[in-house]
């Protein structure tokens, strides 16, 4: 089946702590995002990526990171220096970065010890 | 600075009736507007994507309208059934931008 896969599904950051999300989609689109969801709040976009090795900071991008090495994958950090990370984080994508509809993962639950 | 708003944040009905769901923007100048579905701890399912040339888009008991002049989208829900009981969120891509700008959502419950 073609989608968007992202894993762990929950995940625990202790202090100081550098964590990672995946991200993988098999569906040949160009574009990737990455959405940060807080309760009973609108989607607010971290970073997006239009294509291979090229991406662009979103509204909230201050302590994360993301790679786009590779056309399928476009993994989160989330860094030490984000002192608010307890989120729900989306993954998405579109075939382009020109207005398609948006594809999204099922989601990581980010909680911190 | 584009922002949407979605009114009502909850609202609740008997099942079989129908309802209307309401999204706003400040900047007329959209590419486009989407709505989407969540269910609860999940990820966005698309609905319905109408482009700024358009004036509504259908699909089998939804139709989405769309008026850039005035700013604002309706979702509307024919025949509502439990299984519609999600939050749905609308989203805009402006012309100068290059991701969607969400709502904070309405929570739809619909009683059986």
């Amino acid at each position: 089946d073609g989608g968007i896969t992202q894993s762990p599904k929950y995940l625990f950051r202790k202090e100081g702590q550098n964590v990672t999300l995946s991200c993988e989609q098999n569906l040949n689109h160009d574009a990737m995002y990455w959405y940060r969801q807080d309760p009973g709040q609108g989607l607010r976009l971290i970073y997006y990526s239009q294509i291979v090795n090229d991406f662009q900071k979103g509204d909230i991008a201050e302590g994360y990171s993301v790679s786009r090495e590779k056309k399928e994958s476009f993994p989160l950090t989330v860094t030490s220096a984000q002192k608010n990370p307890t989120a729900f984080y989306l993954c998405a994508s579109s075939i382009t970065a020109s207005g398609e509809k948006l594809f999204f993962g099922s989601g990581t639950q980010l909680s911190v010890l | 600075k584009q922002e949407v708003t979605q009114i009502p944040a909850a609202l609740s009905v008997p099942e079989g009736e129908n309802l209307v769901l309401n999204c706003s923007f400040t900047d007329s100048a959209i590419y486009n507007l989407q709505w989407f579905r969540q269910d609860p701890g999940k990820g966005l399912t698309s609905l319905l994507l109408i482009q700024s040339s358009q004036r509504e888009q259908t699909s089998g008991r939804l139709n989405a309208s769309l008026d850039k002049s005035s700013g604002r989208s309706t979702l509307y829900i024919a025949a509502s059934q439990p299984g519609d009981s999600a939050t749905y969120l609308c989203a805009v891509l402006n012309r100068a931008g290059t991701a969607l700008i969400f709502g904070k959502g309405t929570t739809l419950s619909v009683s059986s």
